[in-house]
């Protein structure tokens, strides 16, 4: 079985410049989370969606992140415009509920020059 | 907010040395997860406690969810050059609304004696 299937695997990109990460999670999984992993901060929870609809979006750094799930197979976050702080390994996860084991992502490595 | 103490940062291991790390917390959790990363890779779950006092094997690593609710330790037997990587543990609350919310420590890095 597929696991979380996310793209682009690497993003190199520059200062201004809109960022759109991609994922698919787990056929059958009802809650999918956007984490970031750094080596200040290590892995941090950015947002998580349950059945399509955000439920929990506070560790979403500031506007100009942005995340969506149109339907239940994939999902998309956004960096509008991006800076360079914002370089780090974005990972998605997926769970059959909400409390259930998180099944992770290959991530994204993105740059922001 | 809710953080995770992670020890040791780093290790160094000769195979077939028993390793041992643990985490600790202010806050009580009503799981702990310890989660493996290999390079360029997404963390994949070892090992689940869901149990205050719980002690749950797989191969060989151990791991043990506190009393307090505020601690677990993994250890990892016999030691093999694939053990290797970073070691997290994660924590997830009890509290309603919360529960989707994994609280990561930083993480051990496993690496190989030179």
């Amino acid at each position: 079985d597929a696991g979380v299937i996310q793209s682009p695997r690497h993003e190199v990109t520059e200062m201004g410049q809109e960022v759109t990460l991609r994922c698919k999670p787990i056929s059958g999984h009802n809650s999918l989370f956007w984490y970031r992993q750094t080596m200040m901060r290590g892995l941090e929870l950015l947002i998580y969606f349950n059945n399509n609809v955000p439920i929990d979006d506070s560790g979403m750094p500031e506007d100009r992140f942005s995340a969506k799930m149109p339907n239940a197979s994939f999902s998309t976050l956004k960096i509008q415009p991006s800076e360079p702080r914002d370089s780090a390994v974005y990972f998605c996860a997926s769970s059959f509920e909400v409390k259930d084991t998180q099944y992770f992502g290959p991530g994204t490595r993105l740059t922001v020059l | 907010g809710q953080q995770l103490n992670q020890s040791p940062q780093s290790m160094f291991i000769q195979e077939g040395e028993d390793v041992s790390m643990n985490c600790t917390s202010s806050s009580i959790f009503n799981t702990w997860l310890w989660y493996k990363q290999d390079p360029g890779e997404g963390p994949v779950l070892l090992i689940a406690l869901y149990k205050a006092g719980e002690l749950t094997s797989n191969g060989r690593l151990t791991a043990q969810f506190g009393i307090t609710r505020k601690d677990s330790f993994l250890n990892i037997s016999a030691s093999i050059p694939s053990d290797v990587g970073i070691y997290f543990c994660a924590g997830q609350s009890e509290i309603r609304g919360s529960q989707g919310n994994l609280i990561f420590g930083k993480g051990t890095k496993l690496s190989v004696k030179p």
